[in-house]
This record gives structure tokens, sequence and C-alpha cells, in this order.
């Protein structure tokens, strides 16, 4: 059982917006603006498209976003493209200076 | 830019210990600009952090693997280790090596994986 607590799978068709959420406790995603997130297609190296709640690296498109409220972090991601669909992967710093992982969750398009 | 490449045997034998090492090219393994970071996935499952170390040599290990698990830096190779002993099936993942931001641990950087099987 991971730490993080995702759906397991959401579906969206092309152009649409969906949300996944990744709840955590105040040990982990509550205390802390540490939460990333991840895109992973199989067989490929996963990225990081957000960190510290809402930050996107450079070159992550703005049709990702990211926010928290209290123990529940999101990822938000609009105009829904056929290459979006991948399995995501929040993660939260914690009190005990580790790392816990939700999850994931399976995006389909 | 900064480049990551994991090695080491893709078979390991059950109760055996499993040894990888990250190579890291393009920046120093002395740098204190990051945590050096193993993570996992087991077939059909999801990402597993495994643990991390910082340029100082502290370490900070996922509780389920703490007992079994030992990450070390290699100043003069430039790499850092992997070592996970007593393994069993359930250690069958691709392993990932990655850097991970010292504020917020995202792992910004990450090694193409590697497949190991423990089997006998």
């Amino acid at each position: 059982q991971s730490a993080l607590t995702q759906p397991a799978s959401v579906s969206g068709s092309p152009g649409q917006s969906i949300t996944i959420s990744c709840t955590g406790s105040s040990s982990d995603v509550g205390g802390f603006d540490y939460v990333s997130w991840y895109q992973h297609h199989p067989g490929k190296t996963p990225k990081l498209i957000i960190s510290d709640v809402n930050k996107r690296p450079s070159g992550v498109s703005s049709r990702f976003s990211g926010s928290k409220y209290d123990t529940t972090a999101s990822l938000t991601i609009s105009g829904l493209q056929a290459e979006d669909e991948a399995d995501y992967y929040c993660s939260s710093y914690t009190t005990t200076n580790i790392v816990v992982f939700g999850g994931g969750t399976k995006l389909t398009v | 830019q900064m480049q990551l490449q994991e090695s080491g045997p893709r078979l390991v034998k059950p109760s055996q210990t499993l040894s990888l090492t990250c190579g890291v090219s393009g920046d120093s393994i002395n740098s204190g600009d990051h945590f050096w970071s193993w993570l996992r996935q087991s077939p059909g499952k999801g990402l597993e952090w495994i643990g991390y170390i910082y340029y100082t040599g502290s370490t900070y290990y996922n509780p389920s693997l703490e007992s079994r698990l030992t990450i070390s830096l290699d100043t003069s190779q430039n790499h850092f280790s992997l070592h996970l002993s007593s393994v069993t099936a359930a250690d069958t993942a691709t392993y990932f090596c990655a850097t991970a931001t010292t504020w917020g641990r995202a792992f910004v950087l990450w090694g193409q994986g590697t497949m190991i099987t423990v089997s006998s």
C-alpha cells in the first residue's frame, strides 16, 4: 500500500481537462509545499512535470498545472492530447527526510 | 549537461546481494546541488523510492528496505552505488538512479533504468 493515495485510473477526451488527486497526511503533503508529479510512459524514463506543488520545469507544457489544499495535492491537465496518455505519479517530501510516492494513475485519452 | 547511467549484473540469485552503480558525467559527485538517488519499479507496479545520499555521505533510506540497503559514494570514480542484500523475487524491478533537488526532493534527472531479475 502506497503512502500517498491516487485514483487508479482517469480518462478524458481530447481537448478536455482532467484532474488527478494525491492524498497524504500532515507528515508529507500537508506539511510541506514539496509535492512533485511525474509523467511515465511505459518503457521510458519518468519525467518530472511539476515540482514544489505548482512549479513547471523548463520545457514542460503550460497545460500541466499543480495545486494543493490541506493534505491533498492535485494535477490538472488541460487541453488533453493523445500524447498525454501515460501513468502519473505524485511524490512528497516528509517530516522524516524521506520521499513517499503515490500508487500511480493511468490516464486514458 | 549532466547524465546518469546505471550499470551492474542484470541477474541476481535469491539471497545474494544486488549491486548497481550509477555513473555521473557532466557534474561532480561532490556537488552539494543534488541528492544522489535510487528508485525502482517492479513489473506491473508503481514507482518506489529506495533511498538517497548527499555529498557529505549522509544517507536516507526507505524504511521498508533499510535493513538490507547501503548507498555509497565513490568520489574517485564519480559514481554512487546501491547494494541490496538478501534479495528475493520481490526485488525484481527496473532500477533507476536519479538526482533530487536539495529543497523539495524532486527527481529532476533520471538514468535510463536497468532491469534486474532475481532468479536462480
